[in-house]
């Protein structure tokens, strides 16, 4: 079974109009993190904002924020008042354990996003 | 947030051939790094994850004989595909943590490297 699914391959957005981002996962480990990255096309993985799995607040950094719901097991990625330069790749991924370095993140299989002007 | 390198960017090079991919961790000390490999419109792949010091852990498929990753210090990681063939070619990315280095304890990215065998 897929631990982290995106269900949504692309998606168009106007410009300065907020888009969600789907991401649900599997893991019967009480302790985890979600994670979002935004990857260009240059390629590199920029970190977005992160969730604990015993955060009891939905995280936000600025203009991206985290719609999570524990029970349904979803971390969705809001963006508001897109920008052309939100135009890129987004992943979603999981640790599983505590926050110790070393622990692995399993990616989704991603969303590329379009922002129209 | 905490700086990542890797070197080269991109390398061409002929089937048979070994190339070293390095990672470096500019302004934190990484006690762990990670490697990926990215095909077009794909996610990341887990190649291996390295502790400095000690072997690296490759993931299930992942020939240890092809990719060599050596982890020599805490601001150095590399990765040697050896004998190189075209279904080596992809995008190589690195990642790295560090105990002071970002509130999540998130890995942090390098820029990656586009492998192109011919």
């Amino acid at each position: 079974a897929q631990k982290i699914t995106q269900t949504q391959p692309g998606m168009f957005v106007q410009e300065k109009e907020a888009v969600t981002l789907d991401c649900t996962y599997d893991t019967s480990d009480p302790s985890y993190g979600l994670f979002w990255y935004k990857q260009p096309s240059s390629g590199e993985m920029i970190f977005l904002i992160y969730q604990g799995s015993y955060d009891q607040q939905n995280a936000t950094e600025g203009r991206y924020s985290l719609n999570f719901q524990k029970a349904r097991k979803s971390a969705n990625l809001v963006i508001s008042a897109s920008q052309l330069g939100d135009s890129a790749m987004y992943f979603c991924a999981m640790r599983e354990g505590t926050k110790a370095a070393g622990n692995k993140l399993t990616f989704g299989g991603g969303t590329r996003v379009l922002v129209k002007p | 947030g905490a700086v990542v390198s890797q070197h080269p960017s991109w390398v061409i090079c002929k089937s048979g051939t070994s190339v070293k991919i390095e990672c470096r961790s500019l302004d934190f000390q990484a006690t762990t790094m990670f490697w990926y490999r990215q095909f077009p419109k794909q996610s990341l792949m887990l190649m291996a994850t390295s502790n400095e010091g000690s072997k690296a852990t490759y993931e299930q498929g992942v020939e240890k004989d092809k990719f060599l990753i050596n982890h020599a210090s805490l601001t150095l990681s590399t990765l040697t595909v050896t004998s190189a063939h075209p279904e080596d070619s992809s995008f190589y990315i690195c990642s790295a943590v560090g105990p002071l280095a970002g509130e999540y304890n998130e890995q942090f990215f390098g820029p990656g490297t586009r492998l192109t065998v011919l």
